[in-house]
């Protein structure tokens, strides 16, 4: 597509369950970044992914959160056993050249997870 | 480590003002930053981005000037409108090529 699309775009859940969010970036786009941002704060690298793997996942704050980019277009970002401070937007970026001189990551709108 | 931060959290100006967002970062082995504008409800959108190797750059009524020695970035707007309203992150590379952002400035253009 033209730009990064995530769905859902808001996702509203309870504490303990299931979560996944989807990122598709713009066609061709080889790298793919996860960010969390929370309220009043910048975007908090997550994992980032070249091509079907993750070539860094410093930025998981836990085993209950992981990504998945099996095919090297989509991604989806899993969290397990939510907690309220999960709570943020999650945003999701490409780039076609990570590796280049220039690192300009094209975001999508974002997902916004409430944890009640 | 690596960390970047900014001095002002929010700056108001006057329409037709320019404005002046300032950054700091930490790491002197940083090689590229970049300045983004969020607005509300929205992803971050690129506005501007310069080298190690370069001392400023220009772009579309924005103009970003990196002082190496101390380690500071500044982005400058330019008869500043009321659509320039927005959260301005600055950001550097990381080790691992991904971008760390800072915390941002909230800038309101009064008309």
């Amino acid at each position: 597509g033209a730009g990064v699309s995530q769905t859902p775009s808001n996702k509203v859940t309870e504490k303990g369950k299931y979560v996944e969010l989807r990122c598709d970036p713009i066609s061709g786009h080889t790298a793919l970044y996860w960010y969390r941002q929370s309220l009043g704060q910048g975007p908090e690298f997550l994992i980032y992914f070249q091509g079907t793997g993750a070539a860094d996942d410093s930025g998981l704050p836990n085993d209950r959160f992981f990504a998945v980019r099996p095919e090297g277009s989509v991604s989806t970002l899993k969290i397990q056993r939510t907690e309220r401070g999960d709570s943020a937007v999650y945003l999701c970026a490409s780039n076609s050249e990570p590796l280049s001189g220039a690192n300009v990551l094209t975001f999508g709108a974002g997902s916004r997870l409430t944890v009640l | 480590g690596e960390s970047v931060g900014l001095h002002l959290p929010t700056l108001s100006v006057q329409e037709g003002d320019n404005s002046i967002i300032n950054c700091a970062y930490s790491n002197s082995a940083s090689d590229y930053f970049i300045w983004y504008k969020q607005e509300s409800g929205k992803g971050p959108q690129f506005i501007i981005d310069i080298r190690s190797n370069m001392d400023k750059r220009q772009g579309q009524r924005v103009t970003v000037l990196l002082n190496k020695t101390v380690k500071h970035l500044s982005l400058q707007i330019a008869a500043t409108q009321p659509g320039d309203s927005a959260v301005y992150f600055c950001a550097e590379r990381g080790s691992q090529g991904n971008l760390i952002f800072g915390k941002g400035t909230k800038l309101s253009v009064k008309p």
